[in-house]
């Protein structure tokens, strides 16, 4: 059974860092792309950041660019997402996902149950 | 970005057929996805690339359409559909997802 576990979110004060992890279990991670897509409070989802299998290539969204890195580690089974700079409208749930694929294109096939974050003074 | 644009919210009986739409600003070939978010879970995929039921998803639940204009039809809605159902595109750069359809099961 395919299971994603996010952890790390809290309460964190603007301008401060955070570090979510997401433990994958129940398939071989190094063979699937992963993702982190939010959901502000009573909010639509919204893409964040994917990573390539091997990490080499990583996407983000423009309003994260320069202040949120996506990272993997295959051996640990783990996605991490080091947020910086946080900024009141960072503030939402974090879900961790599996990106499935074919020649086409990529779709979230799994999701985590998603941990908050919220950035307030 | 493409923006996909949904209906708000739909309210059925159960036993009908519910159709949600999702109109996109530009083409996304076939690349479009639906999932279905309950209160208080994080999503799962219906359908993936228009038309490709997940597995383990009823057959109750089906996809079509390519280009701009998209269809996830419910038939029959049963109470347990009660959720909001999310439309989601990957031919474009950056992925984006529709606001939401709120279904409510009268």
């Amino acid at each position: 059974e395919v299971q994603l576990v996010e952890s790390g979110g809290g309460l964190v004060q603007p301008g401060r860092s955070l570090k979510l992890s997401c433990a994958a279990s129940g398939f071989t991670f190094s063979n699937y792309g992963m993702a982190w897509v939010c959901q502000a409070p009573t909010k639509g989802l919204e893409w964040v950041a994917s990573i390539s299998t091997g990490g080499g290539n990583t996407y983000y969204r423009d309003s994260v660019k320069g202040r949120f890195t996506i990272s993997r580690d295959n051996a640990k089974n783990t996605l991490y997402l080091q947020m910086d700079s946080l900024r009141s409208e960072d503030t939402a749930t974090y879900y961790c996902a599996r990106l499935d694929n074919n020649y086409r294109g990529y779709w979230f096939a799994y999701w985590g149950q998603g941990t908050l974050v919220t950035v307030s003074s | 970005d493409t923006v996909l644009t949904q209906s708000p919210a739909l309210a059925v009986s159960p036993g009908e057929r519910v159709t949600i739409s999702c109109r996109a600003s530009e083409s996304v070939s076939t690349l479009m996805h639906w999932y279905q978010q309950k209160p208080g879970q994080q999503p799962t995929l219906l359908i993936y690339l228009a038309s490709n039921l997940e597995s383990g998803v009823p057959a109750r639940f089906s996809g079509s359409g390519s280009g701009t204009d998209f269809t996830l039809t419910i038939d029959p809605v049963e109470a347990d559909d009660t959720a909001t159902y999310y439309c989601q595109q990957s031919w474009n750069d950056p992925f984006t997802f529709g606001s939401g359809t709120k279904l409510e099961i009268k």
